[in-house]
């Protein structure tokens, strides 16, 4: 069984530009979480998404959005990016979310 | 609110040292409690979990008990290795979504 796979691996953008970034699910998890993670704050909730509906969010400004489709993927997008931005954006997914939440490799972000 | 305080880092041990990485949380309700793995350039991987009070998760010779007394779940393990060397984070779920840790770097050197 595929794990979840996320693209792009890395990502190097400046200043005020946007991004996107994509998570796969594993086949048959319709939940998926967006994290954050930083040296300094470790892992920080973005959202989550459940049969294409926002469920949960963290507490992150509005630049931050995402959206999952029918097939359970999902994107996140940050607008107007900043240099605080740069980080490892990890997706989760799990069959429904009360369960095991399995972890993709990632995308690195930096922002210049 | 609902969190979770771990274990300052970096730990260095030698192999076949024990391990402990201390974790305690702060929840309302009956939370479940994971530990979770993260090696260099991949994503984190479930070690362990609890979904109850007085239970005991157990993977590849590390051991975490729920204990609701104390708010904790210690990550144990009697004997490093080498390939343990990696990142550890434990994590609180609350129903509502997960809460991390700031992660404990262990490096096992030989």
């Amino acid at each position: 069984k595929a794990g979840v796979t996320q693209t792009p691996r890395y990502l190097i953008k400046t200043r005020g530009q946007q991004v996107t970034l994509s998570c796969s699910p594993i086949s048959g998890h319709r939940s998926v979480s967006w994290y954050q993670q930083t040296p300094g704050q470790g892992l920080q909730f973005l959202f989550e998404y459940f049969s294409e509906t926002q469920r949960n969010k963290g507490n992150f400004p509005g630049r931050f959005s995402g959206r999952q489709f029918s097939n359970s993927r999902s994107e996140m997008n940050v607008s107007t990016l900043e240099l605080g931005d740069s980080a490892l954006y990890l997706c989760a997914s799990s069959r429904v979310p009360t369960d095991t939440q399995y972890f993709g490799p990632g995308t690195r972000l930096t922002v210049l | 609110g609902d969190s979770v305080t771990q274990m300052e880092g970096p730990v260095t041990l030698s192999e076949e040292a024990f391990l402990t990485i201390n974790c305690t949380y702060t929840a309302t309700g009956y939370p479940s409690l994971f530990w979770y793995v993260q090696y260099p350039g991949e994503g984190l991987q479930l070690l362990l979990k609890a979904t109850k009070a007085d239970d005991k998760g157990s993977n590849k010779g590390f051991e975490a008990t729920y204990r609701k007394e104390t708010t904790s779940f210690h990550l144990e393990k009697g004997s490093v290795q080498v390939s343990d060397s990696a990142v550890y984070f434990c994590a609180l779920y609350t129903g509502n979504q997960f809460y991390f840790g700031t992660g404990t770097s262990l490096t096992v050197i030989p």
